[in-house]
């Protein structure tokens, strides 16, 4: 069966280093892959879109990678700022494209 | 402010009762999506509609059931509700008729408690 595995741990790093969480997953073939970031209480909200020709992919102090020998994408978040403490999400098409699916989540706490 | 609407925000019922969440996708959006989250799972795909049809279809129950009107707004019908029902229920929306097609917008959800 589909499965998308993040970070099981919680995640604790100190003001201005980079944050680096992973999205694995098995038995998919995705074109794209999607980060979101959500709040406690609140809706996802959309950060970044990498498709499956895209090794790399940077918005701000936002980057991600996409390996699809791996089966994996990188998200990092560089000067991480207490602001950044959140649970980030990612998310991806089975073969159809249809069906989006979500992965777990990590939970990132940004000390000061 | 995602401009995807999700009402009720709360809603506690009793086991056995029947519940009507309601999604008013962005203006422009053909798709609408819906998810259930519990404490300790992580967003749950139920089903998604394009334009009034019904696009693709997650791991609902048969208890539950969805449809997206001519205007385009959806609701998602919740009956002989479990305790285990219980859980934070989002309402998304895209232009396309999928994620591939660009970001999903989320509203704020519908949290919903079976006692």
């Amino acid at each position: 069966s589909q499965k998308i595995e993040q970070n099981s741990e919680a995640l604790n790093i100190q003001e201005g280093k980079t944050a680096t969480l992973t999205c694995n997953y098995t038995n998919y073939s995705p074109a794209y892959l999607q980060w979101y970031r959500q709040d406690p209480g609140r809706g996802p909200v959309f950060l970044l879109l990498i498709r499956e020709n895209e090794k790399e992919k940077r918005k701000e102090r936002l980057k991600v990678t996409f390996d699809t020998t791996l089966k994996q994408s990188l998200f990092h978040i560089t000067a991480s700022q207490p602001a950044d403490s959140a649970t980030y999400l990612c998310a991806l098409d089975e073969w159809t494209g249809n069906q989006f699916y979500f992965g777990t989540g990590t939970s990132l706490t940004v000390i000061p | 402010d995602s401009g995807v609407t999700q009402t009720p925000k709360h809603l506690i019922t009793a086991t056995g009762q029947r519940v009507t969440l309601r999604c008013s996708p962005r203006s422009g959006d053909l798709s609408v999506y819906w998810y259930q989250q519990s404490l300790d799972q992580g967003l749950q795909f139920l089903i998604q509609y394009y334009n009034g049809e019904e696009r693709a279809k997650g791991n609902i129950l048969e208890r539950f059931s969805a449809q997206q009107f001519p205007d385009l707004h959806s609701e998602l019908n919740l009956s002989s509700l479990e305790l285990g029902d219980s859980a934070l229920y989002f309402c998304a929306s895209s232009v396309g008729t999928s994620g591939r097609d660009g970001e999903l917008f989320f509203g704020e959800g519908s949290r919903l408690t079976v006692l």
